[in-house]
Protein backbone atom coordinates (compact mmCIF):
# COMPACT_ATOMS: atom_id res chain seq x y z
CA UNK A 1 0.00 0.00 0.00
CA UNK A 2 1.14 3.44 -0.72
CA UNK A 3 1.65 5.76 2.52
CA UNK A 4 0.78 9.08 4.03
CA UNK A 5 1.17 11.60 1.12
CA UNK A 6 1.32 15.64 1.57
CA UNK A 7 1.33 18.00 -1.20
CA UNK A 8 3.21 20.57 -0.77
CA UNK A 9 6.18 19.40 0.58
CA UNK A 10 7.59 23.31 1.45
CA UNK A 11 6.10 26.69 1.46
CA UNK A 12 6.91 29.59 1.74
CA UNK A 13 4.51 32.54 2.45
CA UNK A 14 4.25 36.10 4.13
CA UNK A 15 2.23 37.16 6.72
CA UNK A 16 -1.49 37.76 6.21
CA UNK A 17 -1.79 35.15 3.75
CA UNK A 18 -3.35 32.11 3.61
CA UNK A 19 -2.77 28.51 2.46
CA UNK A 20 -3.91 25.03 2.16
CA UNK A 21 -1.98 22.03 3.14
CA UNK A 22 -3.34 18.40 1.28
CA UNK A 23 -3.39 15.37 2.79
CA UNK A 24 -3.85 12.11 1.05
CA UNK A 25 -4.45 8.80 4.04
CA UNK A 26 -3.57 5.07 3.50
CA UNK A 27 -5.72 3.73 1.28
CA UNK A 28 -8.77 2.18 3.56
CA UNK A 29 -7.74 4.81 6.27
CA UNK A 30 -10.32 6.51 7.27
CA UNK A 31 -9.18 8.73 10.49
CA UNK A 32 -6.99 11.64 9.75
CA UNK A 33 -4.90 13.51 12.43
CA UNK A 34 -2.72 16.92 11.83
CA UNK A 35 -0.05 18.04 14.12
CA UNK A 36 2.45 20.80 14.17
CA UNK A 37 6.04 20.18 15.15
CA UNK A 38 7.96 23.27 16.15
CA UNK A 39 11.41 23.17 17.94
CA UNK A 40 10.17 24.82 20.77
CA UNK A 41 6.63 23.25 21.27
CA UNK A 42 7.74 19.41 20.25
CA UNK A 43 4.01 17.71 18.10
CA UNK A 44 0.68 19.30 18.51
CA UNK A 45 -2.43 18.26 18.05
CA UNK A 46 -4.54 20.40 15.54
CA UNK A 47 -7.73 18.30 14.45
CA UNK A 48 -8.70 15.10 13.54
CA UNK A 49 -11.33 13.73 10.80
CA UNK A 50 -13.07 10.58 10.48
CA UNK A 51 -16.08 10.18 7.56
CA UNK A 52 -16.06 13.96 7.16
CA UNK A 53 -16.54 14.85 10.51
CA UNK A 54 -14.54 16.67 13.30
CA UNK A 55 -14.26 14.15 15.68
CA UNK A 56 -11.31 15.89 17.90
CA UNK A 57 -9.99 19.62 18.12
CA UNK A 58 -6.94 20.58 19.55
CA UNK A 59 -6.17 23.96 21.41
CA UNK A 60 -5.49 26.18 18.23
CA UNK A 61 -7.20 29.36 17.57
CA UNK A 62 -10.14 29.51 14.72
CA UNK A 63 -7.10 30.53 11.80
CA UNK A 64 -6.59 26.73 11.70
CA UNK A 65 -9.66 24.96 9.96
CA UNK A 66 -9.52 21.82 8.02
CA UNK A 67 -11.81 19.33 6.47
CA UNK A 68 -12.22 16.04 4.91
CA UNK A 69 -13.33 14.27 1.68
CA UNK A 70 -15.92 11.81 0.73
CA UNK A 71 -12.45 9.71 -0.29
CA UNK A 72 -10.70 10.79 3.19
CA UNK A 73 -8.50 12.87 1.54
CA UNK A 74 -7.93 15.91 4.37
CA UNK A 75 -6.87 19.45 3.66
CA UNK A 76 -6.01 22.16 6.42
CA UNK A 77 -5.90 26.07 5.64
CA UNK A 78 -4.23 28.73 8.03
CA UNK A 79 -5.36 32.20 7.57
CA UNK A 80 -3.75 35.57 8.17
CA UNK A 81 -0.55 33.45 8.59
CA UNK A 82 1.69 34.88 11.03
CA UNK A 83 5.58 34.22 11.67
CA UNK A 84 4.91 31.91 14.91
CA UNK A 85 2.96 29.42 12.03
CA UNK A 86 6.26 28.37 11.01
CA UNK A 87 6.45 24.91 11.48
CA UNK A 88 6.26 21.42 10.35
CA UNK A 89 2.79 19.94 9.36
CA UNK A 90 2.53 16.04 9.92
CA UNK A 91 -0.91 14.34 8.76
CA UNK A 92 -1.46 11.02 10.06
CA UNK A 93 -4.16 8.15 9.48
CA UNK A 94 -5.10 5.63 11.28
CA UNK A 95 -6.98 2.20 10.49
CA UNK A 96 -10.49 1.94 12.67
CA UNK A 97 -10.17 -1.94 12.24
CA UNK A 98 -7.23 -1.45 14.30
CA UNK A 99 -9.59 -0.88 17.32
CA UNK A 100 -8.81 2.64 19.19
CA UNK A 101 -5.24 1.50 19.93
CA UNK A 102 -4.37 1.48 16.46
CA UNK A 103 -0.88 3.09 15.44
CA UNK A 104 -0.71 6.24 13.69
CA UNK A 105 0.52 6.24 10.25
CA UNK A 106 2.48 9.52 9.21
CA UNK A 107 3.52 11.64 6.36
CA UNK A 108 6.76 13.11 5.50
CA UNK A 109 5.28 16.54 6.42
CA UNK A 110 4.73 20.00 4.99
CA UNK A 111 7.48 22.63 5.93
CA UNK A 112 5.61 26.03 6.41
CA UNK A 113 8.25 29.03 6.26
CA UNK A 114 6.32 32.25 7.21
CA UNK A 115 8.37 35.52 6.52
CA UNK B 1 -5.87 14.72 31.07
CA UNK B 2 -2.42 12.91 29.83
CA UNK B 3 0.85 13.42 29.44
CA UNK B 4 3.96 12.38 28.63
CA UNK B 5 7.23 13.17 29.80
CA UNK B 6 10.63 12.46 28.52
CA UNK B 7 13.07 13.69 30.82
CA UNK B 8 15.77 14.06 28.81
CA UNK B 9 16.12 16.06 25.76
CA UNK B 10 19.17 14.17 24.57
CA UNK B 11 20.89 11.07 24.87
CA UNK B 12 24.47 9.93 24.04
CA UNK B 13 25.52 6.64 23.53
CA UNK B 14 28.47 4.84 21.90
CA UNK B 15 28.38 2.22 19.02
CA UNK B 16 27.73 -1.28 20.22
CA UNK B 17 27.02 0.06 24.03
CA UNK B 18 23.12 -0.30 25.50
CA UNK B 19 21.19 2.74 24.99
CA UNK B 20 17.60 3.82 26.79
CA UNK B 21 15.12 6.40 25.91
CA UNK B 22 13.09 7.38 29.05
CA UNK B 23 9.43 8.09 29.50
CA UNK B 24 6.46 8.24 32.04
CA UNK B 25 3.43 8.80 31.48
CA UNK B 26 -0.13 9.90 33.07
CA UNK B 27 -3.39 8.78 31.43
CA UNK B 28 -6.96 7.79 33.56
CA UNK B 29 -7.70 3.96 33.10
CA UNK B 30 -5.43 1.64 31.03
CA UNK B 31 -2.70 3.22 29.20
CA UNK B 32 -1.71 2.53 25.33
CA UNK B 33 1.73 3.54 25.01
CA UNK B 34 3.74 4.04 21.69
CA UNK B 35 6.89 5.06 20.34
CA UNK B 36 7.74 6.76 17.02
CA UNK B 37 10.86 7.50 15.56
CA UNK B 38 12.05 10.31 13.23
CA UNK B 39 14.82 10.86 10.95
CA UNK B 40 15.55 14.35 9.70
CA UNK B 41 12.92 15.69 7.38
CA UNK B 42 10.83 12.80 7.33
CA UNK B 43 7.39 12.15 9.26
CA UNK B 44 7.55 9.96 12.13
CA UNK B 45 7.68 6.04 12.16
CA UNK B 46 5.90 3.59 14.55
CA UNK B 47 8.00 1.20 16.19
CA UNK B 48 6.58 -0.17 18.71
CA UNK B 49 3.27 -0.40 21.15
CA UNK B 50 1.46 -1.41 24.42
CA UNK B 51 -2.04 -2.34 24.34
CA UNK B 52 -1.77 -4.69 27.22
CA UNK B 53 -0.43 -8.50 28.23
CA UNK B 54 3.60 -8.86 28.74
CA UNK B 55 5.01 -6.10 30.08
CA UNK B 56 8.07 -6.33 27.90
CA UNK B 57 7.57 -5.37 24.30
CA UNK B 58 9.44 -6.07 21.13
CA UNK B 59 9.36 -3.69 18.25
CA UNK B 60 10.99 -2.52 14.68
CA UNK B 61 14.97 -2.24 14.22
CA UNK B 62 15.64 -4.45 17.16
CA UNK B 63 14.22 -2.13 19.64
CA UNK B 64 12.67 -2.93 23.00
CA UNK B 65 10.41 -1.29 25.47
CA UNK B 66 8.95 -2.49 29.34
CA UNK B 67 6.09 -1.36 30.19
CA UNK B 68 6.02 -0.64 34.45
CA UNK B 69 3.04 0.08 36.06
CA UNK B 70 3.54 1.29 39.09
CA UNK B 71 6.31 3.26 37.76
CA UNK B 72 3.88 4.78 35.19
CA UNK B 73 7.10 4.58 32.84
CA UNK B 74 7.91 3.27 29.02
CA UNK B 75 11.53 3.29 28.36
CA UNK B 76 12.55 2.31 25.20
CA UNK B 77 15.94 0.26 24.91
CA UNK B 78 17.72 -1.51 22.61
CA UNK B 79 20.97 -4.04 23.75
CA UNK B 80 23.52 -2.44 21.00
CA UNK B 81 23.14 1.19 19.51
CA UNK B 82 23.98 1.84 15.89
CA UNK B 83 25.38 4.88 14.48
CA UNK B 84 21.76 5.10 12.19
CA UNK B 85 19.80 4.87 15.45
CA UNK B 86 20.46 8.49 15.60
CA UNK B 87 17.48 10.18 15.47
CA UNK B 88 14.68 12.06 17.57
CA UNK B 89 12.25 9.41 19.52
CA UNK B 90 8.92 10.32 20.61
CA UNK B 91 6.70 8.24 23.44
CA UNK B 92 3.11 8.63 23.31
CA UNK B 93 -0.04 7.85 25.12
CA UNK B 94 -3.57 7.74 24.23
CA UNK B 95 -6.52 8.03 26.23
CA UNK B 96 -10.48 8.32 24.54
CA UNK B 97 -11.06 11.84 23.96
CA UNK B 98 -14.36 12.05 21.65
CA UNK B 99 -14.44 8.58 20.93
CA UNK B 100 -11.34 7.82 19.33
CA UNK B 101 -7.91 7.50 21.25
CA UNK B 102 -5.71 10.53 20.56
CA UNK B 103 -2.40 10.18 21.25
CA UNK B 104 -0.16 13.29 23.23
CA UNK B 105 2.61 12.95 22.22
CA UNK B 106 6.15 13.82 24.21
CA UNK B 107 8.35 16.45 23.73
CA UNK B 108 11.11 14.20 21.84
CA UNK B 109 14.13 12.83 22.65
CA UNK B 110 17.81 13.09 20.58
CA UNK B 111 19.32 10.30 20.63
CA UNK B 112 23.23 10.47 19.16
CA UNK B 113 25.04 7.40 18.62
CA UNK B 114 29.07 8.03 18.55
CA UNK B 115 31.18 5.75 16.10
Amino acid sequence: KAGVTQTPRYLIKTRGQQVTLSCSPISGHRSVSWYQQTPGQGLQFLFEYFSETQRNKGNFPGRFSGRQFSNSRSEMNVSTLELGDSALYLCASTSELAGFVGEQFFGPGTRLTVL
Amino acid sequence: AQSVAQPEDQVNVAEGNPLTVKCTYSVSGNPYLFWYVQYPNRGLQFLLKYITGDNLVKGSYGFEAEFNKSQTSFHLKKPSALVSDSALYFCAVSGSRGGSYIPTFGRGTSLIVHP
